[in-house]
C-alpha cells in the first residue's frame, strides 16, 4: 500500500525558511509519477506549490517561484519542500501527494498544519 | 492564472436528495490536443482530499457511481444522485490545462 507522511515543525517565525519531509513507503520516487506539495490555507483556498518529478526535474508555482525549493533524497525515498522568507500568509496546511498525470492526485500525505506567527 | 468559479459555496441537503455543483472557468480547459483537464476532488472532515473526478467525467477508483461529472470547454458540473452521509465535506474543482494548476474555491456540503 502507498502511503505518504509529511512531517515537519508545526511554527515557524516570519522571515525564516519552512522545511517539510515526505516519507513515502509502498513505492519508490524514481520509479514514476511527479510527487507535489499542494497546501490549504485557513478557509478552505486550496494552492499547487509545484512538484518534484521521478526523474529529478522539477514545476514550481510561478507565484512562488522566488522562495520555494522542492528536493529529495532518493536514499531515503522522500522529498522535501523549504520556503523561504515566510510571512504569515503562509499558515496553512501543506500535503504532500503523488500526481499520476496532470492534477490527478491519487494519493495524499495527511497534511501538516504549519503557523507562521513570532 | 485561471480562475474556477465554484457556486455554490455553500449546499445544504438532506439524505437521499440528489445536488449538483458548478464550476465556471475563465479560460475554455480546451487543450489544442483535445484533453480537457478538469478534476474534482472531495475533502471531508478531519481528512485528506480525494479524487472523485478525473477528465471531467471519468469516476476515480472506488468512487461510487452515484458522482458523476459532465461538462466542456469552461462550464463543468458535478451531480451527486442521492447523497448520503459520507459524501459531507468541501469540493473542489481543479484544472491543469493551463499552468500554474488551479483550484475553485470549495463548496461545503451540510446536512438541512
Amino acid at each position: 500500500e502507498i502511503q505518504l507522511q509529511e512531517s515537519g515543525p508545526g511554527l515557524v517565525k516570519p522571515s525564516q525558511s519552512l522545511s517539510l519531509t515526505c516519507s513515502v513507503t509502498g513505492y519508490t520516487i524514481t520509479s514514476g509519477y511527479d510527487w507535489s506539495w499542494i497546501r490549504k490555507f485557513p478557509g478552505n483556498k486550496m494552492e499547487w506549490m509545484g512538484y518534484i518529478s521521478y526523474s529529478g526535474s522539477t514545476n514550481y508555482n510561478p507565484s512562488l517561484k522566488s522562495r520555494i525549493s522542492i528536493t529529495r533524497d532518493t536514499s531515503k525515498n522522500q522529498f522535501f519542500l523549504q520556503l523561504n522568507s515566510v510571512t504569515t500568509e503562509d499558515t496553512a496546511t501543506y500535503y504532500c501527494a503523488r500526481e499520476a498525470i496532470a492534477a490527478l492526485f491519487d494519493y495524499w500525505g495527511q497534511g501538516v498544519m504549519v503557523t507562521v506567527s513570532s | 492564472d485561471v480562475v474556477l468559479t465554484q457556486t455554490p459555496s455553500t449546499l445544504s441537503a438532506t439524505i437521499g436528495q440528489s445536488v449538483s455543483i458548478s464550476c465556471r472557468s475563465s479560460q475554455s480547459l480546451l487543450d489544442s490536443a483535445g484533453n480537457t483537464y478538469l478534476y474534482w476532488y472531495l475533502q471531508r472532515p478531519g481528512q485528506s482530499p480525494q479524487l472523485l473526478i478525473y477528465l471531467v467525467s471519468n469516476l476515480g477508483s472506488g468512487v461510487p457511481n452515484r458522482f458523476s461529472g459532465s461538462g466542456s470547454g469552461t462550464d463543468f458540473t458535478l451531480k451527486i444522485s442521492g447523497v448520503e452521509a459520507e459524501d459531507l465535506g468541501v469540493y473542489y474543482c481543479m484544472q491543469a490545462t493551463h499552468a500554474p494548476y488551479t483550484f475553485g474555491a470549495g463548496t461545503k456540503l451540510e446536512l438541512k
